[in-house]
């Protein structure tokens, strides 16, 4: 059981190119999320699905894309990298229409735009 | 967009010190939950806290659920080397599962 994993753990991206950010988790969860971590700011929710098949937007949604793919898989896309997205992104997952549960985070993964 | 302040931005303390760190929000949460996190690792959840009013403790932790449902606070007994690291404070407001972190405590601890 592996719980919530992402890659890559670290990528350096030129201005204007485009990657694909994975998530996927082992725990049946319903709800998965995309936040960002930049210093002295705690974590900022990009994007988030609720359930299989929904997504929605966050605080801070401007720039990408996401798909949830399956159950177990919620992927972040930059189309076109810019230095401002230069930051940590974290992806969460939580069971979902159960009270006290709470998200489980996955190791991040570390971009660099330059 | 909705904002917790998390005070202090960071602590140098010396092994065996008490701990106290906290967060306000200008908003009513009804739910405070409170993470960890260590170089290169994503939050783990520490404390959980669903009612107004409400104590809990995780060993060494303790936190609290304030009366107005506006601010929560952590306090760390007896502090040891390994406690370093970032501690989180995050807040829902809705049935959403939309969480609102604070900024971090940086916690560094002197042996």
């Amino acid at each position: 059981n592996a719980g919530v994993t992402q890659t890559p753990k670290f990528q350096v991206l030129k201005t204007g190119q485009s990657m694909t950010l994975q998530c996927a988790q082992d725990m049946n969860h319903n709800s998965m999320y995309w936040y960002r971590q930049d210093p002295g700011m705690g974590l900022r929710l990009i994007y988030y699905s609720a359930s299989e098949g929904t997504t929605d937007k966050g605080e801070v949604p401007n720039g990408y894309n996401v798909s949830r793919l399956n159950k177990r898989e919620f992927s972040l896309r930059l189309e076109s990298a810019a230095p401002s997205q230069t930051s940590v992104y974290f992806c969460a997952s939580i069971v979902g229409g159960l009270a006290y549960n709470e998200q489980f985070f996955g190791p991040g993964t570390r971009l660099t735009v330059l | 967009g909705q904002q917790l302040n998390q005070s202090p931005q960071s602590m140098f303390i010396q092994e065996g010190e008490d701990v106290s760190m906290n967060c306000t929000s200008s908003s009513i949460f009804n739910t405070w939950l409170w993470y960890k996190q260590e170089p290169g690792e994503g939050p783990v959840l520490l404390i959980a806290l669903y009612k107004a009013g409400e104590l809990t403790s995780n060993g060494r932790l303790t936190a609290q659920f304030g009366i107005t449902r506006k601010d929560s606070f952590l306090n760390i007994s007896a502090s040891i080397p390994s406690d370093v690291g970032i501690y989180f404070c995050a807040g829902r407001m809705d049935s959403s599962y939309k969480l609102i972190f604070g900024s971090g405590t940086r916690l560094l601890v002197r042996p």
